[in-house]
């Protein structure tokens, strides 16, 4: 069975500080890995997605098969980015998303 | 294009009641899921779809209904309301084929008391 981990619950930095979200998966075939970001009171967008290496935002993630991992990383977060983060991997067929449990982010002034 | 849209936006349901959440998408989307999201516990699957006609379970379907008829509307019901059953419920769609990318719609907050 599939299965995404973010350790986190809650992150704290301060602005222009670097910034890092875990998130480790499980999963028997080549994992496609999802960042969702869902900012107050709107609905949940594509953040990126490791199969197409773009930086969004200022974020990157590497996908790490021999860690299974799946960090999002920023080198100087902003107050904009507090937001609560989902890691997500999807099955081979597109059909099944599977999330972790969110890590809320707020980025203090 | 309107996306994926859901109706209502918030609710509140006494223990017991039934109600039908609505959900459509106007992008002729094959995939389509129901989620729930509680604090702690990230987004677990209700039931997908995967196109009219065709349904299947997710992680947590125990007391909801779904169905499929057109490729456009995906309503989950819920058939007697349970306090356990509060949360915000989020539809999404999915084109097949494609980069897999979920579109959501803007969630339904439901309070059973």
């Amino acid at each position: 069975a599939q299965r995404v981990t973010q350790p986190e619950k809650l992150l704290s930095v301060f602005k222009g500080a670097p910034v890092e979200l875990k998130c480790n998966y499980s999963y028997s075939g080549s994992p496609e890995l999802f960042w969702y970001v869902q900012y107050s009171r709107q609905r949940l967008q594509l953040l990126l997605r490791h199969i197409s290496r773009e930086s969004i935002k200022g974020f990157t993630a590497d996908l790490n098969k021999g860690e299974t991992s799946f960090h999002l990383k920023k080198p100087f977060a902003q107050e904009e980015d507090s937001a609560m983060y989902y890691c997500a991997l999807i099955t081979t067929s597109g059909s099944r998303l599977t999330f972790g449990e969110g890590t809320q982010l707020t980025v203090n002034p | 294009n309107a996306g994926v849209t859901q109706t209502p936006k918030f609710q509140v349901l006494k223990t017991g009641q039934s109600m039908t959440l609505q959900c459509a998408q106007d992008m002729n989307h094959e995939y389509m899921s129901w989620y729930r999201q509680d604090p702690g516990m990230g987004l677990r699957l209700i039931h997908y779809s995967v196109g009219a006609g065709i349904t299947d379970q997710g992680e947590v379907p125990n007391g909801y209904n779904v169905s499929r008829s057109t490729t456009e509307d995906f309503p989950l019901r819920l058939l007697s309301a349970a306090p356990s059953q509060t949360s915000v419920y989020f539809c999404a769609s999915v084109r097949a084929g494609g980069t897999y990318e979920q579109y959501f719609g803007p969630g339904t907050r439901l309070t059973v008391t």
